[in-house]
């Protein structure tokens, strides 16, 4: 167990519809990253955010969008789903973005219907 | 930009013998990191090992060694001893370690390994 949470576990929906997968990191870290993995993209680094503040910016969609509250947990928002969004999105938490070790969530499987 | 490539999509090993997972690398900068992590059938990343690109010495823990040659860009990952748990999905990864404002992990394709009993 990383200490890293995400819910929910699995999600399924229809295209068109917006979902919120969440994420809370280790006790301790104040970094945190959304990854995706499919099949066809591989494992894909989304976006960033360090203490509440958006760090960088990957091959992120702009019907994507994310957040970090004030406590730290983090919130990536789906919307306007296509069947190619189906993928597992994994949020990794690190102490700060300049400690190399990013520790991953179990994943939350997107299936879009 | 720097990319990661795992040449071999499959390897199977014998159970209790040595199997050893390419990765090579490519990037301009000097100071970086590198990582192996483990994707078993749970779909859960779990860090293996990791090497600092200043270090010469290869890193080890337990079972799991690195071979790192720095001048020619690659980085396998050896694993003896091999046991059925080992059975999984390795990712091979690379991490800036310069005053970039990402510290994104950029992965590889993958390497199936399966454990033959």
């Amino acid at each position: 167990d990383s200490g890293v949470t995400q819910t929910p576990k699995h999600l399924i929906t229809a295209t068109g519809q917006r979902v919120t997968l969440r994420c809370s990191p280790r006790s301790g870290d104040l970094s945190v990253y959304w990854y995706q993995q499919s099949l066809d993209q591989g494992l894909q680094f989304l976006i960033q955010y360090y203490n509440g503040e958006e760090r960088a910016k990957g091959n992120i969609l702009e019907r994507f969008s994310a957040q970090q509250f004030p406590d730290l947990h983090s919130e990536l928002n789906l919307s306007s789903l296509e069947l190619g969004d189906s993928a597992l999105y994994f949020c990794a938490s690190s102490v700060d973005p300049e400690v190399e070790t990013q520790y991953f969530g179990p994943g939350t499987r997107l299936l879009v219907l | 930009a720097q990319t990661v490539t795992q040449s071999q999509p499959e390897m199977s090993v014998q159970e209790a013998e040595t199997v050893t997972l390419s990765c090579t690398y490519d990037t301009s900068e000097s100071d970086y990191y590198l990582f192996w992590y483990k994707q078993p059938p749970s779909r859960q990343m779990i860090l293996v090992i990791r090497q600092e690109a200043y270090k010469q010495q290869n890193a080890t823990e337990n079972r799991f060694s690195v071979n790192f040659q720095k001048a020619a860009k690659s980085f396998s990952l050896k694993i003896s001893d091999s046991q059925l748990g080992d059975a999984a999905m390795y990712f091979c990864a690379y991490r800036s370690g310069g005053m970039d404002s990402s510290y994104k992990l950029i992965f590889g394709s993958g390497t199936r390994l399966l454990v033959r009993p």
